[in-house]
């Protein structure tokens, strides 16, 4: 068990919705990553979170968006979803942002499905 | 239920033989590297890491190779079991990205018994 926890575990919901994915991080963890996996791109990094502030940006849609609250929980907005947004979300988390390398620590996903 | 890509290097070896899984890099400027197993179903779990101050690195039953002339890194795994059947992505940190993690294909490691 890795120590972070992600909720749900599986969402199905149509074209056009909007969805809410949550990440606890592993206790005392600062630092929240989102990375998306779809069968054909493999793991992508979305949005990254330091201490409540967005601190990196990679592959993240317009139409996706997160944050990260004063518990350090962080959440991941999706709308206007699309066929193509069915993926597995992982949520990681490390104790820094990054000015000491360090190993993610990955949650078990949400799974999404779009229909 | 299936997590990774469809069309994944796949390596076939038999219980109790070792492993070696090979990734490949192309950014010069990285520093530091991963080595995560994801079993189906579930996020990547942490192997072992190693800076690129460093060319060997060992663990239990594990061992990251990092060769930064051809920028190149192996995960060799010793007596291998059918629990370590699982996907193996090598991850990557580019410097000054925040510890952002760059991640490999992937390759998948079937143990036969």
């Amino acid at each position: 068990d890795s120590g972070v926890t992600q909720t749900p575990k599986h969402l199905i919901t149509a074209t056009g919705q909007r969805v809410t994915l949550r990440c606890s991080p592993r206790s005392g963890d600062l630092s929240v990553y989102w990375y998306q996996q779809s069968l054909d791109q493999g793991l992508q990094f979305l949005i990254q979170y330091y201490n409540g502030e967005e601190r990196a940006k990679g592959n993240i849609l317009e139409r996706f968006s997160a944050q990260q609250f004063p518990d350090l929980h962080s959440e991941l907005n999706l709308s206007s979803l699309e066929l193509g947004d069915s993926a597995l979300y992982f949520c990681a988390s490390s104790p820094r942002t990054g000015t000491n390398n360090s190993p993610l620590h990955f949650g078990n996903g949400t799974r999404l499905t779009v229909t | 239920g299936e997590s990774v890509g469809l069309h994944l290097p796949t390596l076939s070896v038999q219980e109790g033989d070792n492993s070696i899984i090979n990734c490949a890099y192309s950014n010069s400027a990285s520093d530091y590297f991963i080595w995560y197993k994801q079993e189906s179903g579930k996020g990547p779990q942490f192997i072992i890491d190693i800076r690129s101050n460093m060319d060997k690195r060992q663990g239990q039953r594990v061992t990251v190779l990092l060769n930064k002339t051809v920028k190149h890194l192996s995960l060799q795994i010793a007596a291998t079991q059918p629990g370590d059947s699982a996907v193996y992505f090598c991850a990557e940190n580019r410097a000054g990205t925040a510890s952002k993690l760059t991640f490999g294909t992937g390759t998948r490691l079937q143990v036969t018994l």
